[in-house]
């Protein structure tokens, strides 16, 4: 599996935007970049997820370098609702069948 | 559209019981994945059905075995229950879509926190 690596724990003034990065360098050229957050004791919540280029939605960014072995998930206005646990997450076709797995994440922090 | 629901939301069982979990995966899904999260750990991959069939499992033992259902909602059982056995139990459900391309999303339920005692 290609394996991510993320920052354990990071702080984020309110109102300000959130940058989490993520390095995944052995990355293959099929697979997907997704992000998702666990808030303390829910289920996984999808983000966003991408393949080479930049991606938006209603909740964040999410910014690929061109040689696609690191990330960024660009929260833009952090609110302490967003403090929760983001796992970057490379996605990867295994034996005709997808899976996922899952690091440690990064425990994001938004302080009022 | 009901998203990926998991019951029951918590339970307590006693060391060498057995239990069941169920899920319902998203309405359109037909692949459902399950999952254990250890307190302070991400989520470890167990097992992944399609088309009533186990595709692949993770490093866990025979105690943990599953079901498919044609409609295509899905058990996790675990027999001979340990104290670390203890944990959340996470479904994830993804439509198969196109084999190879991994951009299909992949959905998780809230979870059954499981105890142990």
């Amino acid at each position: 599996d290609a394996k991510t690596t993320q920052p354990t724990s990071m702080d984020c003034a309110e109102g300000r935007a959130a940058n989490l990065p993520c390095n995944h360098s052995t990355i293959s050229g099929n697979e997907y970049v997704y992000w998702y957050r666990q808030i303390h004791s829910q289920g996984p919540q999808y983000i966003i997820h991408g393949l080479k280029n930049n991606e938006t939605n209603e909740m964040a960014s999410l910014i690929i370098t061109e040689d696609r072995k690191s990330s960024t998930l660009i929260l833009p206005h952090a609110t302490l609702r967003d403090t929760a646990v983001y796992y970057c997450i490379v996605r990867v076709y295994s034996g005709g069948y997808q899976k996922v797995t899952f690091g440690i994440g990064t425990k994001l922090q938004v302080i009022p | 559209d009901a998203g990926v629901t998991q019951s029951p939301t918590h339970l307590i069982k006693t060391r060498g019981q057995q239990v069941t979990l169920r899920c319902s995966p998203k309405s359109g899904h037909d692949t459902v994945s399950w999952y254990q999260q250890a307190l302070g750990q991400g989520p470890q991959f167990i097992f992944q059905y399609y088309e009533e069939e186990e595709r692949q499992r993770g490093n866990f033992p025979d105690r943990f075995s599953g079901h498919q259902f044609p409609n295509y909602s899905s058990e996790l059982n675990v027999n001979a229950l340990l104290l670390g056995d203890s944990a959340l139990y996470l479904c994830a459900s993804s439509p198969s879509g196109t084999r190879g391309v991994t951009g299909n999303t992949i959905y998780f339920g809230e979870g059954s926190w499981l105890t142990v005692v």
